[in-house]
């Protein structure tokens, strides 16, 4: 079955750096990525997604790559705040409604 | 809009005892997910409804089940609670099964002692 590898775990920036997360997929049947920014007390909110036929998209500060050949998507946050700091989570797809997490990355980001 | 609201938001439980968790998907949503999130297996899927029928399922034991109604509304159940399902059981909602974008609840965390 499909297994989603995140690194890293744990993330520290100052604010107004950028940060990278990184995930890899093992399933090249899977074709709808998301990414979960999940805050304390509160379940996963739904931040950015790509599909297989896309190599990046951009939402403001966010943006996601996807390397299909290479099985490997990445989050980019530029100019981060400190209300960016969170736990996210990559995803991967394995039939509809049916996602595959990874471990998630704990992002903190000092004034 | 209102979310996906998911009731109670807080249990605690004692082994052998059963429970019954409840989710009310975004209006409009007609597909329902459930996950369990745990420190140590992180999320995983539980099982997913959509026209009041389970269309798929996890890898959960028997004691997990659920259902939906005709109003979109689900819930599950746990029955024959162990310490192991100490967990944050998460709803997702989404407008249609073909319709990937999930939309989750703030959760019900189970404490089960």
């Amino acid at each position: 079955g499909e297994n989603v590898e995140q690194h890293p775990s744990t993330l520290s920036v100052q604010e107004g750096d950028s940060a990278v997360i990184k995930c890899t997929y093992s399933d090249s049947a899977s074709n709808y990525f998301p990414w979960y920014k999940q805050e304390l007390g509160k379940g996963p909110q739904l931040i950015i997604d790509i599909r297989s036929n896309v190599g990046e998209k951009k939402d403001q500060r966010i943006a996601v790559t996807l390397n299909k050949t290479a099985k490997h998507f990445s989050l980019h946050i530029t100019e981060t705040q400190p209300e960016d700091s969170a736990v996210y989570f990559c995803a991967a797809n394995t039939g509809f409604q049916k996602l595959v997490f990874g471990t998630g990355t704990r992002l903190l980001v000092s004034p | 809009k209102a979310g996906v609201t998911q009731t109670p938001r807080y249990l605690i439980k004692t082994r052998g005892q059963q429970v019954t968790l409840s989710c009310s998907p975004i209006s409009g949503h007609r597909s329902v997910s459930w996950y369990q999130q745990t420190p140590g297996q992180g999320l995983q899927f539980l099982f997913e409804y959509f026209s009041e029928t389970q269309r798929n399922k996890g890898n959960f034991p028997g004691r997990f089940s659920g259902r939906q109604f005709s109003n979109s509304r689900s819930e599950m159940n746990v029955s024959t609670l162990e310490l192991g399902d100490s967990a944050l059981y998460l709803c997702a909602s989404s407008l249609a099964r073909r319709d990937e974008k999930l939309f989750f609840g703030s959760g019900t965390q189970l404490s089960v002692l």
